[in-house]
């Protein structure tokens, strides 16, 4: 079936690093890609999402691009902050196979110090 | 944005009793809820798919008759944990999808339910 392999953490980090957390997926059709973050004491909210392969989701200074031929969806952002501090969870959904369930990653706790 | 709104927000019961969970659509109509449920940092898993007036659709694994799901009108949707056992102490999160909208979920903020 479809799942989603996402670099395990904690991954910690100064403010105004560089951040990549990396996402790879499997699955059977063309599923649409996600990212979602949960702040401490809050629920998942969605961060970027991509439809089709070659496609760049973006979103408050983060990035991930849709490969298609490596399967991945790699998150990115520049200079991160002590606020981006959160849990990521990369996600897929595929309507054609999947019955719009979303199949989530492990998720990625990253935290920014000042 | 679309909320999704989760009550209680945190729960102790006794083992053997049982709990419900209101999940909500505060300003959107959804025909699809999701219910999750989430062990400490470790990511969601799916526990059914409900659709407004029909019966929901369980992950394998999922006990239908401890995890009663109804999802009665466009905005409402229940998850009742019967028989509460400390090995159903979890985060449960729901989440909703807006008619219309094939891909977007909303997330719900969780409840925390602890079993003595």
């Amino acid at each position: 079936g479809d799942s989603v392999t996402q670099m395990e953490g904690p991954v910690t980090l100064s403010e105004e690093a560089f951040l990549t957390i990396n996402c790879t997926y499997t699955a059977t059709g063309y599923p649409s890609l996600f990212w979602y973050v949960q702040y401490p004491g809050e629920g998942l909210q969605l961060l970027l999402k991509a439809t089709k392969a070659d496609d760049k989701g973006s979103n408050k200074g983060f990035e991930a691009t849709y490969r298609k031929e490596t399967t991945s969806f790699h998150l990115e952002k520049g200079s991160v902050q002590v606020s981006d501090s959160a849990v990521y969870f990369c996600a897929l959904s595929d309507p054609g196979t999947g019955g719009f369930k979303t199949i989530f990653g492990a998720g990625t706790r990253l935290f920014v110090k000042a | 944005g679309a909320v999704v709104s989760q009550h209680p927000s945190w729960v102790i019961c006794k083992s053997g009793t049982s709990v419900k969970i209101e999940c909500r659509s505060l300003d959107f109509q959804a025909t699809t809820m999701f219910w999750y449920r989430q062990f400490p940092k470790q990511s969601l898993m799916l526990m059914a798919t409900s659709n407004e007036g029909s019966k929901a659709t369980y992950e394998q694994g999922v006990e239908k008759d401890k995890f009663l799901i109804n999802h009665a009108s466009l905005t409402l949707s229940t998850l009742t944990v019967t028989s509460a056992h400390p090995e159903d102490s979890s985060f449960y999160i729901c989440s909703a999808r807006d008619f219309g909208d094939t891909l977007e979920q909303y997330f719900g903020p969780g409840t925390r339910l602890t079993v003595t």
